[in-house]
């Protein structure tokens, strides 16, 4: 079965710093990975998804992920954040057959001015 | 193009009683996904359905929880005989129906169990 693992529960980042958050998948195939925010008592908005071609994914909010097959990871990065991306993050799989989404613990992020 | 929608945004309910949360799912989708985040965890997996079909409910609990998609209005994820540890947030998510896609969510309904 697959499974994601995001190792930072929380991560504190300075306003205009870069930030970038970690992502492992375990998966027997190429997996179609994605990343979603969610802001307190919100639902989840999609940043970016990637199901195959060009390894880098640019997304919405100036937000990018890598996708490494060798590593099994899909990390998401953002040169410069501002106050309004303190959100929780989330990373998930989906097989190819196409259903359930498998989500990781989620990462919180916090922006300090 | 609407969103997903899901009423209600707040549910109360006490012990024993019966909570139904309900979910529209965007326009032109005809696959919808329920999913659970209990406090201070991720989302789970909890049924996959079509219209007036359950593709998939391995993440349901055996008892208590039934879901259903009819062949005209919103999904229905209904909880019979609340307990507290029912409490969390239920999200539910569209996509298209052909193909592996995006699943696009909800705001949520928020269940507090008394």
């Amino acid at each position: 079965a697959q499974s994601v693992t995001q190792p930072d529960i929380h991560i504190t980042v300075s306003e205009g710093a870069s930030l970038e958050l970690r992502c492992n998948y375990s998966y027997g195939a190429t997996p179609y990975l994605f990343w979603y925010v969610q802001s307190p008592g919100q639902g989840l908005q999609l940043l970016l998804k990637y199901f195959s071609g060009d390894t880098l994914v640019q997304g919405i909010k100036g937000f990018e992920a890598e996708f490494k097959r060798s590593q099994s990871s899909f990390n998401l990065r953002k040169p410069s954040v501002h106050w309004s991306d303190a959100a929780e993050y989330f990373c998930a799989v989906v097989t190819a057959a196409g259903n359930k989404l498998t989500f990781g613990g989620g990462t919180r992020v916090l922006v300090k001015p | 193009n609407a969103g997903v929608m899901q009423n209600p945004r707040h549910l109360v309910r006490r012990r024993g009683q019966e909570a139904r949360l309900r979910c529209s799912p965007m326009k032109g989708h005809s696959h919808v996904y329920w999913y659970r985040q209990l406090p201070e965890e991720g989302l789970k997996f909890m049924v996959y359905l079509q219209k007036e079909n359950i593709i998939d409910e391995s993440g349901m609990p055996k008892e208590r929880f039934s879901a259903e998609f009819p062949k005209e209005g919103p999904s229905i994820l209904r909880i019979q005989q609340v307990v507290r540890g029912d409490s969390a947030a239920y999200f539910c998510a569209s996509s298209p129906p052909f193909g592996t896609d995006t699943q696009y969510f909800g705001p949520g309904t928020r269940l507090t169990v008394l």
